[in-house]
């Protein structure tokens, strides 16, 4: 079982309202990601980071924004949430070492609905 | 474009069957091939990982094939359980990138009936 926690696993708001989804891992992992997957489909990503300070938008545009202040903590923040953003929102974390494989560890997610 | 595609979309089996699930890539280029359980409403746990010059891989009931020529890739269940109900994703990773980047397919639905 991985060390990775989101917080909250079920969060419904009304349109409009600023929203940060928590994230934290206690295995030390540099690199972690943030992924979107609707039902029925494959993740994408939406942000990742390298290490404290580092963030990337990843593949699929997105309307949040994430912060690495701290290595064990990556939020991601919607400033004003709308039904669009409705999904499930994944976090992981992987601690890379420069390998070829570098195995993802996945939090059990966050379901948003927004309506 | 770099895909991953595959198949059945669902499958429905009794406990106790075996059953093989198929993913088929475009990833170029190619380095390793995972294949991920995800329980419904949990995030996906990584159940096997192979490199290039890997053909068979297995963790328990699960084996994983792959075959970098025709890049298709499959998991075997054997003697399924309740327990294996779940979506199984297949996930390219290409070579090249300080990423990693990973290509997702959309998963197969397993549902075993006791």
């Amino acid at each position: 079982e991985a060390d990775i926690y989101q917080t909250p696993r079920y969060l419904v708001i009304g349109t409009g309202k600023k929203i940060t989804l928590e994230c934290s891992q206690t295995m030390g992992h540099d690199k972690m990601y943030w992924y979107q997957q609707d039902p029925g489909m494959e993740l994408h990503l939406i942000h990742y980071s390298y290490g404290v300070n580092s963030t990337e938008k990843g593949d699929l545009s997105s309307e949040s924004t994430v912060s690495r202040i701290r290595t064990e903590h990556f939020p991601l923040t919607l400033e004003s949430a709308r039904p669009s953003h409705t999904s499930q929102y994944l976090c992981a974390s992987s601690d890379g070492a420069g390998r070829s494989v570098d195995t993802q560890y996945f939090g059990p997610g966050t379901r948003l609905t927004v309506l | 474009k770099n895909q991953v595609e595959q198949s059945p979309q669902s499958l429905i089996i009794l406990e106790g069957k075996n059953c093989t699930l198929q993913c088929n890539y475009t990833v170029s280029p190619f380095s390793n091939l995972r294949w991920y359980k995800q329980d419904t409403g949990r995030g996906p746990v990584s159940l096997t990982i192979m490199t290039f010059s890997e053909n068979t891989k297995s963790n328990g009931r699960y084996t994983a094939t792959l075959d970098a020529d025709t890049k298709q890739s499959s998991l075997h269940i054997t003697a399924s359980q309740l327990s294996d109900s779940a979506s199984y994703i297949c996930v390219v990773s290409d070579r090249g990138s300080t990423l990693g980047r990973l290509y997702f397919g959309r998963g197969t639905q397993l549902t075993v009936w006791p």
